[in-house]
């Protein structure tokens, strides 16, 4: 059973403070990726990895980096928090087959305050 | 540049009622399709994907996509709606020249008892 693990489901952060969101993966899949889900806009990418130390950004990058020193993590670092950083935040991972799906972690709700 | 467009943002429907959710794309190349589902308080989760063979594809939970061809919508279909599919869907396309998956902006359906 594949599994994506987030390492926090809900947090609360101050304004200005760097935050790292964790994401583990057990099925040795290539890519990984970071979403962010917001009402009303679907998921947008943030940035995506496709091997150890390889990263793109996404559709949304700014204010955001990533970091992908092993194949099965893949940590989203906000530098400095704002408010408008408060969402869920989801990550996934998949195969480099493009017929394949991606599997996704629970998500982290992070607040900003 | 691919994209994916589902124009029904908030759908509500009676128990037994059809369900149909629109999901139009452009893809450039092999044509591989998503459906993921995410019920409330639950990870997002595959419910359907077609990528060859039998254009009409069967999900999880009665829910059912037929592919007619390439640039034609791939529509989410299922018969008689229950009030457990209560949840938001997501249509999916992988982009054609990397790992990335690209998503709609999602349609939230409520079923009525």
């Amino acid at each position: 059973d594949v599994k994506v693990t987030q390492s926090s489901r809900y947090l609360v952060k101050r304004t200005g403070e760097k935050v790292f969101l964790e994401c583990v993966q057990d099925m040795d899949h290539e890519n990984m990726f970071w979403y962010r889900q917001d009402p009303g806009l679907g998921l947008r990418l943030i940035y995506f990895s496709y091997d150890v130390k390889m990263k793109e950004k996404g559709d949304i990058p700014e204010g955001y980096s990533v970091s992908r020193e092993k194949k099965e993590r893949f940590s989203l670092i906000l530098e400095s928090a704002s408010t408008n950083q408060t969402s869920m935040y989801l990550c996934a991972s998949r195969t480099r087959q493009a017929n394949t799906e991606a599997f996704f972690g629970q998500g982290t709700r992070l607040t900003v305050v | 540049a691919q994209s994916v467009s589902q124009h029904n943002h908030h759908v509500i429907l009676s128990e037994a009622a059809s369900l149909e959710l629109g999901c139009n794309y452009s893809y450039g190349g092999t044509v591989n399709l998503f459906w993921y589902v995410q019920y409330p308080g639950q990870h997002l989760q595959l419910l359907l994907k077609y990528f060859s063979g039998d254009p009409l594809v069967k999900g999880i939970k009665g829910f059912e996509a037929e592919f007619i061809k390439s640039k034609f919508p791939f529509n989410l279909r299922k018969p008689s709606v229950q009030w457990s599919d209560t949840a938001e869907y997501f249509c999916a396309v992988p982009s054609s020249n990397t790992g990335k998956l690209i998503f709609g902006q999602g349609t939230t359906l409520q079923v009525k008892p």
